[in-house]
Parts: C-alpha cells; structure tokens; sequence
C-alpha cells in the first residue's frame, strides 16, 4: 500500500524558506491521476489544503499563498516537494503531505504523519 | 471559493448512541465531498469518499450522504474510540481546488 513521509527542518527562521519533501513509498508518484498535496494545520486547528502537484507536473496552489508558494515533482526519488518564501509566525503549523483520489474519487488518502515546522529566530 | 460550515461545533454524546454531523456548502459541489476523522496528534483518517462511500477498511457504521450543497455523516452506534474531530473536505470542478469545513468535535 502506498505510504507517504516528510522530511525537513522542524525550525526556519523568519524571512526565511520552509523546504520539506515528501516520499512515496509503495507506488509511482507518476501513475495514475492523482493530486499530489500538501496539507497544513495549525496547532489545535482546521485544516488548510495549500496546494497540489498532478503526476503531469501542473501545479494549483492556494490563492492566498501562491505568490510564496512552489511545489515539485522528482521522480527520480518518487518524491515530491514544498518551498513556501518569506515564512512568518503565521506559518508556524504541522504540514503534511497527502494524496488526493483524482480520477479516483474525492478525498485525501493516504496522508503523512505531519511534520511540524515552527517559525522562529 | 467555495465555503464549507459544519454543525454543530460540538457534539456530546455517549457510547452506543448514534451522531449527525451536518455539512453545508456554500455552492453546489456535486457529489465532490469527503469526511475525515482527526484523533489528536495523528494525521486525518479519511472515513467517507464521494459523499457516500466508505474508504478502505472504514466500519458500517459510518455512512454519508447528500449531495450538491447538504450532506450528513451518520455514527449509527458511537464505540469509544470515535470520540474525535470530525472534517469535511470538497473538491472544487475545475480547475481542483479544495477546501475544509472547521469541523466538529464529537465528545463523551
């Protein structure tokens, strides 16, 4: 079954850029139509879709982050990834990774564990 | 964007008995919809795909319905471990966006 894991630092300074991957174990990252996402919440919060990349390599991201946003594709390590630009307080939040059904079906599934990433100097 | 609101905020129930969770969009999504169980400190769990039908491995008695703009997760009868915040999640046509409702919490 497939698996979902990210990695990255858990402190970024302010002004800074968050950088996390995810890896894709237990299937292609390039089969299927699926939307590969990231997920963020913030602690003892909702949950905030932030962006998606499709196995063709588009990309969609929130209106409200996509000046800061970019989200990548590697096949080569069945992975893909988050730079989010210019990180504040604001961004403090557990992020995860999560693979949307696509031509499957509407929901999120499987999910990463969720990385916690705090801002801070 | 579409705007998913959930109800009630809170939900205090014992085991055995059965919840309604109410979701409400604020444009039609089809049948684009999702409901997740969040346990804290572990990732969402999706319970419901495609308004009605159950993920992988979900128990009976869990069950969604509705379509284009109100849709309802029924808990026939609650066991102890499905104490927990309850999401809905749409997916919008074209091009996908998605978007979550605040949720629920569903307490003993």
């Amino acid at each position: 079954q497939v698996q979902l894991q990210e990695s990255g630092p858990g402190l970024v300074k302010p002004s800074q850029t968050l950088s996390l991957s995810c890896t894709v174990s237990g299937g292609s990252i390039s089969s299927g139509g699926y939307y590969w996402s990231w997920v963020r919440q913030y602690p003892g919060k909702g949950l905030e879709w932030i962006g998606y990349i499709f196995y063709t390599g588009s990309t969609y991201y929130t209106p409200s982050l996509k000046s800061r946003i970019t989200i990548s594709l590697d096949t080569s390590k069945n992975q893909f990834s988050l730079k989010l630009t210019s990180v504040t307080a604001a961004d403090t939040a557990i992020y995860y990774c999560a693979r949307e059904g696509g031509w499957s079906g509407v929901g999120f599934d499987p999910w990463g564990q969720g990385t916690l990433v705090t801002v801070s100097s | 964007e579409i705007v998913l609101t959930q109800s009630p905020d809170t939900l205090s129930l014992s085991p055995g008995e059965r919840a309604t969770l109410s979701c409400r969009a604020s444009q039609s999504v089809s049948n684009y919809l999702a409901w997740y169980q969040q346990k804290p400190g572990q990732a969402p769990r999706l319970l419901i795909y495609d308004a009605n039908k159950r993920a992988t491995g979900i128990p009976a008695r869990f069950s969604g319905s509705g379509s284009g703009t109100d849709f309802t997760l029924i808990i026939s009868s609650l066991e102890p471990e499905d104490f927990a915040v309850y999401y809905c999640q749409q997916r919008s046509n074209w091009p996908p966006q998605f978007t979550f409702g605040p949720g629920t919490k569903v307490e003993i």
